[in-house]
């Protein structure tokens, strides 16, 4: 079946960092892909998604492009700061099937 | 707009006991889930309703059951907690059921404990 394979966390990085959160995907079709985001006691929320090959979603200076070849949808900001400590996940959609979630990466930014 | 509230915010349940997850949406979303947040485990989902009237079966729905009286309200019940019931619990909504590139939206979350 579907699934989505997320890098293990925890991730810690310092304010300003480059970040890489990788994403790879195993699914027949095209699928849309997802990235949600959980802050500490939130539920989840979109950050960004692409719905087709070579798309790149973008909010909040996050980045993540579609790539077919390599079945990716790697998460990357270029500086990153405090406030984007959260849980980010990485998730696909095929037709009317329901989100698949990979399982979390964790992401502490410190001062 | 709220968007998706859920009640209660924590629970500490005994085990064996019946106890109903509400989820209430005003976005006048088609399409209902829920779903179980567990360390290293991403979220699994439970049940969904596509349209008001029509429930169907998640991943992993034993042990749980769900109604869709109509458009706004999607509660989930366990009939008699178990430990393994322990969990943050997330009521989502999406406009569409059938649209591949809708987003959910998530309500704040339930978190529950069995003991």
């Amino acid at each position: 079946g579907d699934s989505v394979t997320q890098m293990e966390g925890p991730v810690t990085l310092s304010e300003e960092a480059f970040l890489t959160i990788n994403c790879t995907y195993t699914a027949t079709g095209y699928p849309s892909l997802f990235w949600y985001v959980q802050y500490p006691g939130e539920g989840l929320q979109l950050l960004l998604k692409a719905t087709k090959a070579d798309d790149k979603g973008s909010n909040k200076g996050f980045e993540a492009t579609y790539r077919k070849e390599t079945t990716s949808f790697h998460l990357e900001k270029g500086s990153v700061q405090v406030s984007d400590s959260a849980v980010y996940f990485c998730a696909l959609r095929k037709g009317a099937q329901k989100l698949v979630f990979g399982q979390g990466t964790r992401l502490t930014i410190n001062p | 707009i709220a968007g998706i509230t859920q009640a209660p915010t924590s629970q500490i349940l005994a085990a064996g006991r019946r106890m109903t997850l509400r989820c209430t949406q005003d976005m006048r979303h088609n399409a209902m889930y829920w779903y179980r947040q567990d360390l290293g485990l991403g979220l699994r989902l439970i049940h969904y309703s596509n349209t008001a009237g029509t429930t169907g079966k998640g991943e992993v729905p034993d042990g749980y059951s769900v109604s869709r009286a109509n458009t706004d309200d999607f509660p989930l019940t366990l009939a008699s907690a178990v430990p393994s019931q322990t969990s943050v619990y997330f009521c989502a909504s999406s406009d569409s059921a059938g649209a591949q590139a809708d987003t959910q939206y998530f309500g704040p979350g339930t978190r529950l404990t069995v003991l």
